[in-house]
């Protein structure tokens, strides 16, 4: 089955200042990869995402790069913020049907006024 | 994106009682996903429901204990049975979303403490 990997556990970085977290997968047949946030006692929120065709996509100060020959991915935030402080997870799915996802382990981002 | 309720948001319960969590969804979908997040821990998956078949388990996770129902297109439930203290977590239900494929959306979580 497919792993995850998330890179760091915990972040810390000055206000405006950008952050970035990796997540490396296992299995060659995921294409697709979503990034939550999760606020403390809050529901995972989808961030943003990206399919195998695309190689980055940009939301505001939210960006995803992937590099399937390596199997990885990664989450940047720029000009971060204080309500930017929270988990974050990665995931991997296939990119067809409703199909289940692996999380990474979590990178909890704190952003420092 | 679907609106998508639990309940009970939160329950403290007595080891070896048994504790059934609620996901309503506002349109009709066809996987909903059950997770496990213990605390400060990602997200496990327990089980896949789809209407109309049974649920299919996660390594780790039987039926005896994590009995699933999904009656129809918009409902599922989720038992805790016989539980322990090893049980306390966060239970999530999520639903695909329209964004495409893959795309999954989660409920608000029900808080599980098993004293």
């Amino acid at each position: 089955g497919e792993n995850v990997e998330q890179h760091p556990s915990t972040l810390s970085v000055q206000e405006g200042d950008s952050a970035v977290i990796k997540c490396t997968y296992s299995d060659s047949a995921s294409n697709y990869f979503p990034w939550y946030k999760q606020e403390l006692g809050k529901r995972p929120q989808l961030i943003i995402d990206i399919r195998s065709n695309v190689g980055e996509k940009k939301d505001q100060r939210i960006a995803v790069t992937l590099n399937k020959t390596a199997k990885h991915f990664s989450l940047h935030i720029t000009e971060t913020q204080p309500e930017d402080s929270a988990v974050y997870f990665c995931a991997a799915g296939p990119n067809f049907g409703n199909e289940k996802l692996t999380f990474g382990t979590g990178t909890r981002l704190t952003i420092i006024p | 994106s679907a609106v998508i309720s639990q309940k009970p948001s939160r329950d403290i319960c007595q080891r070896g009682t048994s504790l059934t969590i609620q996901c309503q969804v506002d349109s009709q979908v066809t996987m909903m996903f059950w997770y496990r997040q213990q605390p400060g821990q990602s997200l496990t998956l327990i089980a896949t429901a789809n209407q109309g078949s049974e649920a299919t388990y996660e390594s780790g996770f039987v039926i005896d204990k994590f009995p699933i129902s999904r009656p129809n297109l918009t409902f599922s439930t989720l038992t805790v049975s016989n539980m322990s203290p090893e049980d306390s977590s966060i239970y999530l239900c999520s639903v695909g979303g329209n964004r495409g494929k893959g795309t999954q959306y989660f409920g608000p979580g029900t808080r599980l403490t098993v004293l």
